[in-house]
């Protein structure tokens, strides 16, 4: 049992290059949610997705889209990489329907030259 | 306002005292709240929910919560070297099922 599983685990983009972060649970949870973890920042919401097929803003969502694929899916787009976005990303899954707690995965630790 | 606001610290008690964690939150229709610890360079881990007022106890940890005050707590009694991390304080709304963070604190328990 995976659990939340997150690729890639490091990533080194220059500016103005764009990449996908993959997350993907087998939990059967129906939410998902990205955040990023600055230090000293906590973990700040990105973009969430209460349920398969919908998708909303979180705290922090400007330079990133987002796309549930399918109940399973959830991933994250970096259109176009500034500095600013280097920052560990974590990927986490619930169902708060439920009042179960969130499950992380294991990080990307993404840097932006 | 910070939807959840926790002090950064960081907290230093020594090996075997009582530590206390403080959290506020601004959402009132917010109605489950999360205590998760973080070791350095690792993934938050569930430490105690809480979903009632009073206080919920679960081994060393005990969680309280006040809905009318807005505010969450964490105790860790006798506290240990391997309790060091950071703790954050995690709130869901209910309404959308946002899931929000406070900045975590640092806690040091020394030997």
């Amino acid at each position: 049992n995976a659990g939340v599983t997150q690729t890639p685990k490091f990533q080194v983009l220059k500016t103005g290059q764009s990449m996908t972060l993959q997350c993907a649970q087998d939990m059967n949870h129906n939410s998902m949610y990205w955040y990023r973890q600055d230090p000293g920042m906590g973990l700040r919401l990105i973009y969430y997705s209460a349920s398969e097929g919908t998708t909303d803003k979180g705290e922090v969502p400007n330079g990133y889209n987002v796309s549930r694929l399918n109940k399973r899916e959830f991933s994250l787009r970096l259109e176009s990489a500034a500095p600013s976005q280097t920052s560990v990303y974590f990927c986490a899954s619930s169902d708060p329907g439920l009042g179960t707690e969130a499950f992380f995965g294991q990080g990307t630790r993404l840097t932006v030259v | 306002q910070k939807e959840v606001e926790q002090n950064s610290g960081p907290l230093s008690v020594p090996e075997g005292a009582i530590a206390s964690l403080n959290c506020t939150y601004s959402d009132r229709g917010s109605q489950s709240f999360f205590w998760y610890r973080q070791y350095s360079g690792k993934s938050p881990e569930l430490i105690m929910s809480i979903y009632s007022n009073g206080d919920k106890e679960d081994g060393r940890f005990t969680a309280q919560l006040n809905k009318a005050s807005q505010y969450v707590s964490l105790l860790i009694r006798d506290s240990q070297p391997s309790d060091s991390a950071t703790y954050l304080c995690a709130v869901n709304q209910d309404s959308s099922y946002k899931l929000i963070f406070g900045s975590g604190t640092r806690l040091l328990v020394r030997p």
